[in-house]
């Protein structure tokens, strides 16, 4: 079965750019995790959708973020205007309602704004 | 509110000793409890869980965590270790706010394996 897939898996961008990340979630699971990491922060939970409802988007940083999710096999996370502070591993993770709560992680995208 | 805390930011270990990563956990309520595990440039793996079954669980790649409610823990050991275990490991636990389920992550560990 194929794993959660993101892309692209780099993106190197100018700031003031809009960046859009996206992800497909494993077949037939429901929850949907978008994540942040970075040496200073560590992993940080950005926003989360049950049946793509978005629960929980407490950990948005500010405006400039955005995500959505049209349908149960993709969802983008969008940052416009982008900025150097940005620059991190982003993750999307899914798993299934009701499941065993293991989260499966993609690869990540590996975002750098100059 | 359910967290977790890891001890230690860097443990190293020799090749062939025992591993062992502290995680202490905060719950008010029975815990579901994770590790994971992140190689260099990759996401993360899930290593083991508890989920109030048996107190010793046993994962993927040699590695097993304890529950302990008394001393509110859930550290991961291996009793020897290879080359390839170098990576971060995080400690994660299930907040579960009854309509919704999410993990909360530790700071992590790096493990350095040396010969």
């Amino acid at each position: 079965d194929a794993g959660v897939i993101q892309s692209p898996r780099h993106e190197v961008t100018e700031m003031g750019q809009e960046v859009t990340l996206r992800c497909k979630p494993i077949s037939g699971h429901n929850s949907l995790f978008w994540y942040r990491q970075t040496m200073m922060r560590g992993l940080e939970l950005l926003i989360y959708f049950n049946n793509n409802v978005p629960i929980d988007d407490s950990g948005m940083p500010e405006d400039r973020f955005s995500a959505k999710m049209p349908n149960a096999s993709f969802s983008t996370l969008k940052i416009q205007p982008s900025e150097p502070r940005d620059s991190a591993v982003y993750f999307c993770a899914s798993n299934k309602l009701g499941g065993s709560e293991t989260q499966y992680f993609g690869p990540g995208t590996r975002l750098l704004v100059l | 509110a359910q967290s977790v805390t890891q001890l230690g930011s860097h443990v190293s270990v020799s090749e062939g000793a025992l591993v062992l990563l502290r995680c202490n956990y905060s719950s008010s309520v029975p815990p579901y409890l994770f590790w994971y595990v992140q190689y260099p440039n990759q996401g993360l793996q899930l290593l083991l869980k508890y989920t109030s079954a048996a107190t010793l669980v046993k994962g993927i790649n040699g590695f097993e965590a304890e529950f302990k409610k008394s001393e509110t823990s859930f550290h991961l050991t291996k009793p020897s270790a290879h080359m390839s275990d170098a990576a971060e490991y995080f400690c994660a636990v299930r907040r579960y706010t009854g309509t919704a389920s999410k993990l909360t992550f530790g700071t992590g560990t790096r493990l350095q394996v040396t010969l």
